[in-house]
């Protein structure tokens, strides 16, 4: 049973350049969620998404950036016109439950790092 | 305003001895806290967990510990090996669609 599959692993970008990282979440997990990890931070929470729907994404900055979780494929996250402020690690994590039945254990991808130069 | 607190960046613990990482939190509504474990260029992976209604949980070398007065958990690990050489992340959630919150981790070092 494959994990959490996220690509690309390292994406370089030049400023104002847009920015997609993808998420396959485990197999029988309907439930998707996008972190970002700063240098010497902790993991930020971004958006939650179940198939074709945004639950939570207090986490996202208000501009250029969106996610998805369409019926077929992977997540995406979307960052338009990257900034270098945006240079950090993204993770993506599933988990077969959410709402009430969510305890917090959640499956975590290796990650996408982006650099923007 | 962080809710999850974790106040020291690093530990360095001998082989075979005990590791103690600390966390406090402020939200009094979480309903479960989690250690998560992560290795340079992985992503975390859970570790364990404990119900907010429980003021320990074991499994085999890892224990936490939650004070709920306190706002306070931590995780002991014993004996100390070098495979557990990495970064600990406590977290902590409500029951609901609100999300798993981190701290901002502990680098553990297991010096042979």
């Amino acid at each position: 049973n494959a994990g959490v599959m996220q690509n690309p692993r390292h994406l370089v970008r030049r400023r104002g350049q847009e920015a997609r990282l993808r998420c396959s979440p485990m197999k029988g997990h309907s439930h998707v969620y996008w972190y970002r990890q700063l240098p010497e931070e902790g993991l930020k929470f971004m958006v939650y998404l179940q198939k074709e729907n945004i639950i939570d994404e207090s986490g996202m900055p208000k501009e250029r950036f969106s996610a998805e979780f369409p019926k077929e494929g992977p997540s995406i996250l979307r960052i338009q016109q990257v900034v270098r402020g945006d240079s950090a690690a993204y993770f993506c994590a599933s988990s077969p439950r959410g709402g009430t039945a969510n305890t917090g254990e959640l499956f975590f991808g290796e990650g996408s790092r982006l650099t923007v130069l | 305003d962080q809710q999850v607190k974790q106040n020291s960046p690093s530990l360095s613990v001998q082989e075979g001895r005990i590791s103690i990482l600390n966390c406090d939190y402020t939200n009094s509504m979480f309903d479960y806290f989690l250690w998560y474990k992560k290795y340079p260029a992985e992503g975390p992976t859970f570790l364990i967990s404990i119900s907010s209604i429980k003021d320990k949980n074991e499994d085999g070398r890892f224990t936490v510990f939650l004070n709920k007065s306190a706002k306070h958990l931590s995780l002991h690990i014993v004996p100390s090996q070098p495979g557990d050489s990495a970064v600990y992340f406590c977290a902590a959630i409500s029951s609901g669609n609100t999300p798993l919150v981190f701290g901002k981790g502990t680098r553990l070092s297991v010096i042979a």
